[in-house]
């Protein structure tokens, strides 16, 4: 079956530890995207990558990091320098980063508690 | 810069009721939009998008929308809920290129 892995489903850390989410695609596609989702503010994006060994800050990359080595993978770490990293992580991909007629594919996400 | 607005962050029907789902988007150019749902706890799954082709879009689970150029909106319908329609919905603009943006989500409820 194809689509979108991301492991842990959660994940608990102790504040002022780095912490790195997995995000593995089998559908070929380009483009990943990864995406912060809290309650009653819907889905900001965080970090994208169009192509291997590039990628783009999003919306609110602070505090965030990734890397782009392989094409099915796009790992995320959330740094002690992010303020508020609680939240429930999404991984996406797309066939194609560059036009806006393709769909986003969703993970089944990443609940993080840093406590 | 693009923007989307839900309508309503929580909207309960009764099941067999019509469901409408309100979505309006601000675009200097002709979008791309989608509606997406998600269930507790997991991924967004896709249920339709436009893409210029049709201006009423059909979608899974018997869902459609309509888009409309002069209203900027592109409200979310189904005929009759049925209880398996409680989840968060949302939709997204993408003007071009790689960027989706959301609206905040509106949470449905069916009551039976």
């Amino acid at each position: 079956d194809g689509g979108i892995t991301q492991s842990p489903k959660y994940l608990f850390r102790k504040e002022g530890q780095n912490v790195t989410l997995s995000c593995e695609q089998n559908l070929n596609h380009d483009a990943m995207y990864w995406y912060r989702q809290d309650p009653g503010q819907g889905l900001r994006l965080i970090y994208y990558s169009q192509i291997v060994n590039d990628f783009q800050k999003g919306d609110i990359a602070e505090g965030y990091s990734v890397s782009r080595e392989k094409k099915e993978s796009f790992p995320l770490t959330v740094t002690s320098a992010q303020k508020n990293p609680t939240a429930f992580y999404l991984c996406a991909s797309s066939i194609d980063g560059t036009s806006g007629s393709y769909e986003q594919y969703f993970g089944p996400g990443t609940r993080l508690t840093v406590t | 810069a693009q923007s989307v607005t839900q309508l309503g962050s929580h909207v309960s029907v009764s099941e067999g009721a019509l469901v409408l789902l309100r979505c309006n988007y601000s675009s200097s150019v002709p979008p791309y939009l989608f509606w997406y749902v998600q269930y507790p706890n997991q991924g967004l799954q896709l249920l339709l998008k436009y893409t210029s082709a049709a201006t009423l879009v059909k979608g899974i689970n018997g869902f459609e929308a309509e888009f409309k150029k002069s209203e900027t909106s592109f409200h979310l319908t189904k005929p009759s809920a049925h209880m398996s329609d409680a989840a968060e919905y949302f939709c997204a603009v993408r003007p071009d290129g790689n960027k989706l943006v959301f609206g905040a989500g509106t949470i449905l409820r069916v009551k039976s």
